[in-house]
Parts: C-alpha cells; sequence; structure tokens
C-alpha cells in the first residue's frame, strides 16, 4: 500500500545550521506530495507541496524537491532559526478520492 | 478569515462515556476531514464528508462516527471510549479534495 517513511528524529541543530529532513514514499502513479509542520500546541500548517515530478515547492526557506526516479521529497532550508523548532510531517496524497497519509514527523530543536 | 475551530480544546471522560468533538471550517469550504494524533501511531486519518456526505473512512472501530451538517459543520462521536482512545483529534478543511487542508488546533481528549 501507499507509505510515507520520514528519518528518525529528534534532529538537533545549532541556529543557522543547515537542515535536511529525508523524506520517501511508496505508491503508484504520480501522488500529490506535502509537507506540514506543526508547532508546540497548534494544529499543522501547509508548509509547502508539490504536484508532478520535478516540482519544487518552496515556503519561508524551505525547499523540497518532488523526485520520482528515487521517491523522494526531502525537506532543505539553509539556516534555521529557533523558532522553527516544531515537528515536521512528510504526506501524500495518491488521487483527489484517496485519504492524506502521513509519515510519523520528524522533531526539529534548534538552539541558540 | 476564521481559520478552522474546534471545540472543546480538552476534554476528560472516563472508560465508557461517549464523546462528542466539533469542527467548524474555514467559510465556503465544504470538504472537513478529521485525524487521530498518538505519539505511537502518529497521525491516522479517520474520515471524510464533503457536503454531509462521508466520502472516504479510515480503518477504525464502528464506535467512531461523523457527521456533516448542511453549514459544514462537522461533529465527530466517540462511543464507549477506551484507554486507548486518549489523543488529539485533528479536523482539517478544504474546498474540495485536491485543494489545500487547513488544520484546527485540535480537541486533546484524554480517557481515565
Amino acid at each position: 500500500g501507499n507509505s510515507v517513511t520520514q528519518m528518525e528524529g529528534p534532529v538537533t541543530l545549532s541556529e543557522e545550521a543547515f537542515l535536511t529532513i529525508n523524506c520517501t514514499y511508496t505508491a503508484t502513479g504520480y501522488p500529490s506530495l506535502f509537507w506540514y509542520v506543526q508547532y508546540p500546541g497548534e494544529g499543522l500548517q501547509l508548509l509547502l507541496k508539490a504536484t508532478k515530478a520535478d516540482d519544487k515547492g518552496s515556503n519561508k526557506g524551505f525547499e523540497a524537491t518532488y523526485r520520482k526516479e528515487t521517491t523522494s521529497f526531502h525537506l532543505e532550508k539553509g539556516s534555521v532559526q529557533v523558532s522553527d523548532s516544531a515537528v515536521y510531517f512528510c504526506a501524500l496524497m495518491k488521487t483527489s478520492y484517496d485519504k492524506v497519509i502521513f509519515g510519523p514527523g520528524t522533531s526539529l530543536s534548534v538552539i541558540p | 478569515k476564521a481559520g478552522v475551530t474546534q471545540t472543546p480544546r480538552y476534554l476528560i471522560k472516563t472508560r465508557g462515556q461517549q464523546v462528542t468533538l466539533s469542527c467548524s471550517p474555514i467559510s465556503g469550504h465544504r470538504s472537513v476531514s478529521w485525524y487521530q494524533q498518538t505519539p505511537g501511531q502518529g497521525l491516522q486519518f479517520l474520515f471524510e464528508y464533503f457536503s454531509e456526505t462521508q466520502r472516504n473512512k479510515g480503518n477504525f472501530p464502528g464506535r467512531f462516527s461523523g457527521r456533516q451538517f448542511s453549514n459544514s459543520r462537522s461533529e465527530m462521536n466517540v462511543s464507549t471510549l477506551e484507554l486507548g482512545d486518549s489523543a488529539l483529534y485533528l479536523c482539517a478543511s478544504s474546498l474540495d479534495r485536491r485543494e489545500t487542508q487547513y488544520f484546527g488546533p485540535g480537541t486533546r481528549l484524554l480517557v481515565l
């Protein structure tokens, strides 16, 4: 079945460090891919998305490229801030009639 | 525009009781989805409603049910509560399935 795998956390980085959170998926065809972020005590917010191969989603300095050949959608940011501390979820939606499938989430802590 | 609202925000119940959670979507959004979030299982899809009809359902027992009203507001009900039902219940709304989902802050349910 369809699934999403994320790197295990927690991840701890110093401010201004480079961030990569790996995400790979299993699904046939061309699912839509998403990154959501959950700040402490809040619901999820859509961070970025990509709907076809080679698309690059970007928002607030975060980027992710839809790689069909490696079935990956890794999240990157060049310089993290303390305010980026949150849990990040990779997700996919196979078709418009399917549910959204979330990965287990990766907790990120950025220390000053 | 007001975001997705969920009530109540916190709830404590005992085993065997039932509970009803409410979700008010963003104005104009017709699709409402419900998710259960736990540390062990992560985010799991419960069901999705569109124009008062359930369009998709996750793998949860029949104790979990929901409905949607003509104004798109949605409720979910859990009967005969079990300890394992303790979780954060998130509601998300969107214009339609393929559109971006906007999440509410969640209802945290504790079953004693």
